[in-house]
């Protein structure tokens, strides 16, 4: 069985700061990872993904996520937020021969003016 | 605007009664998902068709059904409905080949309300 932990349901930073949301997996493959990003009454967007490949991964709108297998993590960092970040943050897992998305419980992130 | 289509919007209907939410991937596209997502559950992975047959299942109630058309559109039926029912229903759609490392494509939910 797959699964992922996203510590810290609410996140909130002043714009300009370090954006750092966390997610650490389980998966008994080697997995797939994936952060998608939830605005208000959207559906998900895709921000980035980890296919075994690369293990620092750039996504959209100044986003990255780092793969350690060491510590089964897969944190979303984006180095200046920006007041358009606010919305909520789901990390997800899948692996190959299974496709569909096991999410975690999402982070919400404030962005403080 | 990701190209997957999903009707109605929003659903307000009685416990008891019967719906069927929509589906119609993007262009191209031969995977259909069905998610859940609720104050309660979460995100939740209901099942998968792939080109009209079914993949993949998960937790999915046996109150619930869904089938993928030769057009490759996709009706979810939720039958029985309970108060615990209600939530956000999402679909999502993926280009065929690769498998899990293909994107998959959410629309923009059907909202269900059960009174």
């Amino acid at each position: 069985a797959q699964s992922v932990t996203q510590l810290g349901s609410h996140v909130s930073v002043s714009e300009g700061a370090l954006v750092l949301l966390r997610c650490n997996y389980s998966s008994s493959v080697p997995p797939y990872l994936f952060w998608y990003v939830q605005y208000p009454n959207q559906g998900l967007q895709l921000l980035l993904k980890y296919t075994s490949a690369a293990t620092l991964v750039k996504g959209i709108n100044g986003f990255e996520a780092e793969f350690k297998k060491s510590e089964t993590s897969f944190h979303l960092t984006k180095p200046s937020a920006h007041m358009s970040d606010a919305a909520e943050y789901f990390c997800a897992v899948s692996s190959f021969g299974n496709e569909k998305l096991t999410f975690g419980t999402g982070t919400r992130l404030t962005i403080i003016p | 605007d990701s190209g997957v289509t999903q009707t109605p919007k929003h659903l307000i209907t009685a416990t008891g009664q019967r719906v069927t939410l929509r589906c119609s991937p993007r262009s191209g596209d031969l995977s259909v998902y069905w998610y859940q997502q609720s104050l309660d559950q979460g995100l939740q992975f209901l099942i998968q068709y792939y080109n009209g047959e079914e993949r993949a299942k998960g937790n999915i109630l046996e109150r619930f059904s869904a089938q993928q058309f030769p057009d490759l559109h996709s009706e979810l039926n939720l039958s029985s409905l309970e108060l615990g029912d209600s939530a956000l229903y999402f679909c999502a759609s993926s280009a065929p080949g690769q498998g899990a490392l293909n994107e998959q494509f959410f629309g923009p939910g059907t909202r269900l309300t059960v009174l």
